[in-house]
């Protein structure tokens, strides 16, 4: 079945520790993106990535970090997470260009920092 | 830059209701426009879309055409059920802005039998 999935799906922290979300898709996409999703402000792009080790800011970059070292995989790393990240996050992946600009989205990370 | 204004809700409608939720966007090239729906636990689903000017998206009885003179791109449905209650997103995608995705809001619709 093609999917993107995510883990961990529920995480309650605590300010300061890093913590990693992962993301992973099986249906060859080159595009894959990270988003936050808050009340009244619908997804916000963290950042995205156009292939393997290409990666880029989205609207809301600062405090995340992301890598892409395989195609199938985009982890969202928080290195001292903060309050103001409590959110639901959203991976999403899709082929770059040639008439498809649908995306597919994970299933979603709800975060809560303390 | 490019931004998707919808209508806040929430909306709340009795089963066979029409729905209409409004949706007007501002883009510097020639979007893709679609509507995204996220049930209650879920991540986002593409509902439908449209890639130019005139086209008419639909899907599970739910429509929305491009209308770029207006810049607007409304959602309806002619008889919701209680299974249409969610949150429906409006969005583009511009190939000059990297294909990144812009959300509205979102607009979430509760639909009582």
């Amino acid at each position: 079945e093609a999917q993107v999935t995510q883990n961990p799906r529920y995480l309650i922290t605590v300010t300061g520790k890093k913590l990693t979300v992962t993301c992973s898709q099986n249906m060859n996409h080159e595009y894959m993106s990270w988003y936050r999703q808050d009340p009244g402000l619908g997804l916000r792009q963290i950042y995205y990535s156009m292939n393997v080790e290409v990666t880029d800011k989205g609207d809301v970059p600062e405090g995340y970090k992301v890598s892409r070292k395989e195609k199938r995989n985009f982890p969202l790393i928080l290195e001292s997470p903060s309050p103001n990240q409590t959110s639901l996050y959203f991976c999403a992946s899709k082929f770059p260009g040639g008439g498809t600009d649908t995306q597919y989205f994970g299933p979603g990370t709800r975060l809560t920092v303390l | 830059g490019n931004s998707v204004t919808q209508m806040e809700g929430p909306v709340t409608l009795s089963e066979e209701a029409f729905l209409t939720i409004n949706c007007t966007y501002t883009a510097t090239g020639y979007p893709s426009l679609f509507w995204y729906v996220q049930y209650p636990g879920e991540g986002l689903q593409l509902l439908l879309k449209a890639t130019k000017a005139d086209d008419k998206g639909s899907n599970k009885g739910f429509e929305a055409t491009y209308r770029k003179e207006t810049t607007s791109f409304h959602l309806e449905k002619g008889s919701v059920q209680v299974s249409d209650s969610a949150v429906y997103f409006c969005a583009l995608s511009d190939r000059t802005a990297g294909n990144k995705l812009t959300f509205g809001g979102g607009t979430r619709v509760l639909v009582k039998p």
